[in-house]
Formats: C-alpha cells, sequence, structure tokens
C-alpha cells in the first residue's frame, strides 16, 4: 500500500520569504502522479501542482515549484514570495494511476506572516 | 469553482435522524470518491465509485450508506450516527487518464 508522510505539522514564513514543505512516499510502482493541494480555511480542497513520475523534469506553476526526487521518493514544495494568501493547510497526495484514490499526507499548517 | 457541489455546506443532526449529503459533479468524469476529514487526522477514504459501481469500502460503519444513482451524482445517506462521525465530509471526482481530483467544498456534520 501507498503512504504518503510530511513530516512538518506546523510551518510559518514571513511574507515575501520563501519556504519549503517536505514531503516523502512509498510505492513499489513506477508510473503515478504526485500532487500538492490547498485547503484555506473556506474548506475547498485546491490543486497546487502536479507532477507525473515519469516526467524528470520539476513542475513549476508561477510561485509555486516542486523537487522531485524519484529515487528518494521526495516530493517537496517550494513557495516563493510567499503571500498572505498563502496561508493553509497544504496536502500532499499520491494517485497511483487516473482513476485510483488519491492517499494524502497528514497536511502541513502553513501560517504566513506580515 | 472546481465544478464538483456538495451540499448541505453545513448540517447538524441528532443520533436518531437520517439525512442525506449530496454532491454533484459536470465535469465528464466517471469516478467519484467520499472523504471524511476529522481533526488531527489524515483524511480517510470512505467509498470509491467508479463508472456508478462500488469499487471499495474502507470499513466504513453500516450508519453511512452511498448511492451513485449516474456517474454525475453520489449521495451519503446517514442514520442513526455518533458524536464521532462529526467531521467534514468531502465528494471528489476524477476521470481516467487525467490523474487530478477535483474537490467540492465539503460538508460540515455536527452529530449532537
Amino acid at each position: 500500500a501507498q503512504t504518503v508522510t510530511q513530516s512538518q505539522p506546523e510551518m510559518s514564513v514571513q511574507e515575501a520569504e520563501t519556504v519549503t514543505l517536505s514531503c516523502t512516499y512509498d510505492t513499489s510502482e513506477s508510473n503515478y502522479y504526485l500532487f500538492w493541494y490547498k485547503q484555506p480555511p473556506s474548506r475547498q480542497m485546491i490543486l497546487v501542482i502536479r507532477q507525473e513520475a515519469y516526467k524528470q523534469q520539476n513542475a513549476t506553476e508561477n510561485r509555486f515549484s516542486v523537487n522531485f526526487q524519484k529515487a528518494a521518493k521526495s516530493f517537496s514544495l517550494k513557495i516563493s514570495d510567499s503571500q498572505l494568501g498563502d496561508t493553509a493547510m497544504y496536502f500532499c497526495a499520491f494517485m497511483y494511476s487516473g482513476n485510483t484514490p488519491l492517499v494524502f499526507g497528514k497536511g502541513t499548517r502553513l501560517s504566513v506572516i506580515a | 469553482e472546481t465544478g464538483v457541489t456538495q451540499t448541505p455546506r453545513h448540517l447538524v443532526m441528532g443520533m436518531t435522524n437520517k439525512k442525506s449529503l449530496k454532491c454533484e459533479q459536470h465535469l465528464g468524469h466517471n469516478a467519484m470518491y467520499w472523504y471524511k476529514q476529522s481533526a488531527k487526522k489524515p483524511l480517510e477514504l470512505m467509498f470509491v465509485y467508479s463508472l456508478e459501481e462500488r469499487v471499495e469500502n474502507n470499513s466504513v460503519p453500516s450508519r453511512f450508506s452511498p448511492e451513485c444513482p449516474n456517474s454525475s451524482h453520489l449521495f451519503l445517506h446517514l442514520h442513526t450516527l455518533q458524536p464521532e462521525d462529526s467531521a467534514l465530509y468531502l465528494c471528489a471526482s476524477t476521470s481516467r487518464g487525467e490523474g487530478e481530483a477535483f474537490f467540492g467544498q465539503g460538508t460540515r456534520l455536527t452529530v449532537v
């Protein structure tokens, strides 16, 4: 069974600074997807960024980028130029293939401080 | 707006009540899921429906009863719940090959 581990329950960062959230996972599969989801106080789970395991290039979406280390089974999220609106719970998630359920980590609560 | 709509947003029910949660998506997805999110616990997968057939039931108590009448709608029928069932219930949908789940805004359930 796949597992996802987020070792940082809470983090804080000053506005405009950079922060990195950690995620490791365990799987015997070679093809899969990895995601970071954001859940603000409004509770809506929003996709931040996704990575296909077969792609060596790290995914980037504006201020969000990942460091995907397949051999180490590591998938960290870097948020640059942090904004107050980035304050939320961040969940790392694993999906084996298109129609299989997501497996989530426990989440990291990020607070951006003005 | 993700294209997945859940109603109601909030629900308070007594332990002897019967209520239902509704999830609707018009994204053309063919798999839908119920997750339970409790405080300080990881999201728990409850049920999976693929092409309107239940394919997974993760040892969920029978007081939770899912229903998927078509590929766009998913229900969670609730009956004689316990206070520990109070949680945020999230619905999600996916489409084969796209590798991304879209979530509704959740129903905050309180059992009194």
